[in-house]
């Protein structure tokens, strides 16, 4: 159980192109989803934390104009880079989380991430 | 504040035991984890342990947490070819965030 789809894997596309990336819960309810950045070698870095049917919340320095999230259904979640350039190139990973108690363990699930190059 | 630590590099003989330490530094942690990175995929969530415990064991995992120290650490008995890979310890800050360390990668040679 607990599976999280991630699509697509590997995008390469011209700079200046606006790219989606979509987060799916196969077999459970994502009431939160993450997005993160992850640099080669490094460690995981939060973008946004997203909520079924409300508004990202996005980490200090992350543009929420060009990290667009959208969390429209409790088992998808969408990142769209817009106006894509090199420098954000990179490796995203999502992560999904079902419906918690308060202080109880819901892990976090992920993605196999989506590898971005940016020509 | 939001600090976890990491060694950046383990190399083991396949069918030793391999330990991987973590020191972080919120001592409101409630859940600590463990995930494992493969090339090029995301991460697999290994095992967790509740604050208040001091070990969990599940099959060839063993986490030991001692909370004085704000240390974790996972043991891998019998480590095989396919554990290698990258091990990331995380502290679950609030109610929903994470705090990753930089990773160990571990190595297991024949």
């Amino acid at each position: 159980g607990a599976v999280v789809s991630q699509h697509p894997s590997w995008v390469i596309c011209k700079s200046g192109t606006s790219v989606k990336i979509e987060c799916r819960s196969l077999d459970f309810q994502a009431t939160t989803m993450f997005w993160y950045r992850q640099f080669p070698k490094q460690s995981l870095m939060l973008m946004a934390t997203s909520n079924e049917g409300s508004k990202a919340t996005y980490e200090q320095g992350v543009e929420k104009d060009k990290f667009l999230i959208n969390h429209a259904s409790l088992t998808l979640s969408t990142l769209t880079v817009t106006s894509a350039h090199p420098e954000d190139s990179s490796f995203y990973i999502c992560s999904a989380r079902a419906r918690a108690l308060q202080g109880s363990n819901q892990p976090q699930h992920f993605g196999d991430g989506t590898r971005l190059s940016i020509l | 504040g939001e600090d976890v630590e990491q060694s950046l590099f383990l190399s083991v003989r396949e069918g030793d035991s391999s330990v991987i330490n973590c020191t972080y530094t919120d001592s409101s942690s409630t859940y600590l984890y463990w995930y494992k990175q493969e090339p090029g995929a995301g991460l697999q969530l290994l095992t967790y342990i509740f604050s208040n415990m001091d070990m969990k064991q599940d099959q060839r995992l063993t986490v030991l947490l001692n909370k004085k120290d704000k240390h974790l650490s996972l043991r891998i008995a019998d480590t095989q070819t396919g554990d290698s890979a990258i091990y990331f310890c995380a502290e679950r800050i609030n109610d929903y965030k994470l705090s990753f360390g930089a990773g160990t990668t571990v190595t297991v040679r024949a």
